[in-house]
């Protein structure tokens, strides 16, 4: 079946820098890729996502980008900000299987 | 906004025990889901369910099951508790309307002793 893996566990960063989350995954047809955020003691919520029918899709500070000959996509957040603090979990879904794959979640940390 | 509930918020269960996590949605929403969250693991899928009265086995269904009574209502149930259930379990709901996004619960905070 699908798996998904996030390489970074953590990442830290300075405030106004960007940072990057990268996931890959192993199910070519998968086609539908959401990431959620998770801030400290709270449940998860949808930040952004894309599907396979393009590479690149942008909302204010958050761009994901899909490389589907790499099986490869990334979350950028720039000009970060402290309320960016959060663990940030990538999925994948096959629609045929309709269930969402995650991977383990990446911790980011913004220094002030 | 989509509105989950999860109850109870924390439950401390006994090994061997039985423990009942009950999800409940007000946004006429077909799927729901259970996962599970581990540090390490991220959240893994434990059980789903297209339509009230069906349930569907998700990647890890061993030691769990599910019910889904009506379209508002999906449980998951541990006959007997163990040690390696202690977790925190996340329900969720979705429909093709809000394009596959799930909206989750607080999630409850199960510790198996």
């Amino acid at each position: 079946g699908e798996k998904v893996e996030q390489h970074e566990s953590t990442l830290s960063v300075r405030e106004g820098d960007s940072a990057v989350i990268n996931c890959t995954y192993t199910d070519t047809a998968s086609s539908y890729f959401p990431w959620y955020k998770q801030e400290a003691g709270k449940s998860l919520h949808f930040v952004i996502d894309i599907r396979s029918n393009v590479d690149r899709k942008q909302s204010q500070r958050l761009t994901v980008l899909l490389d589907k000959k790499a099986k490869r996509f990334s979350l950028h957040i720039t000009a970060t900000q402290p309320e960016d603090s959060a663990i940030y979990f990538c999925a994948a879904e096959n629609y045929n299987q309709g269930k969402l794959i995650f991977g383990q979640g990446t911790k980011l940390s913004i220094k002030p | 906004e989509a509105a989950v509930t999860q109850s109870p918020r924390s439950k401390v269960a006994v090994t061997g025990g039985k423990v009942t996590l009950s999800c409940h949605q007000t946004n006429n929403h077909d799927y729901m889901y259970w996962y599970r969250q581990d540090t390490g693991h991220g959240l893994r899928l434990i059980h789903y369910s297209y339509v009230a009265d069906s349930t569907e086995k998700g990647d890890i269904p061993d030691g769990y099951k599910a019910s889904r009574p009506s379209q508002e209502n999906f449980s998951l149930i541990l006959e007997l508790a163990s040690l390696s259930q202690t977790a925190v379990y996340f329900c969720a709901s979705s429909d093709e309307i809000s394009n596959e996004r799930l909206f989750f619960g607080h999630g409850t905070k199960l510790s198996v002793l």
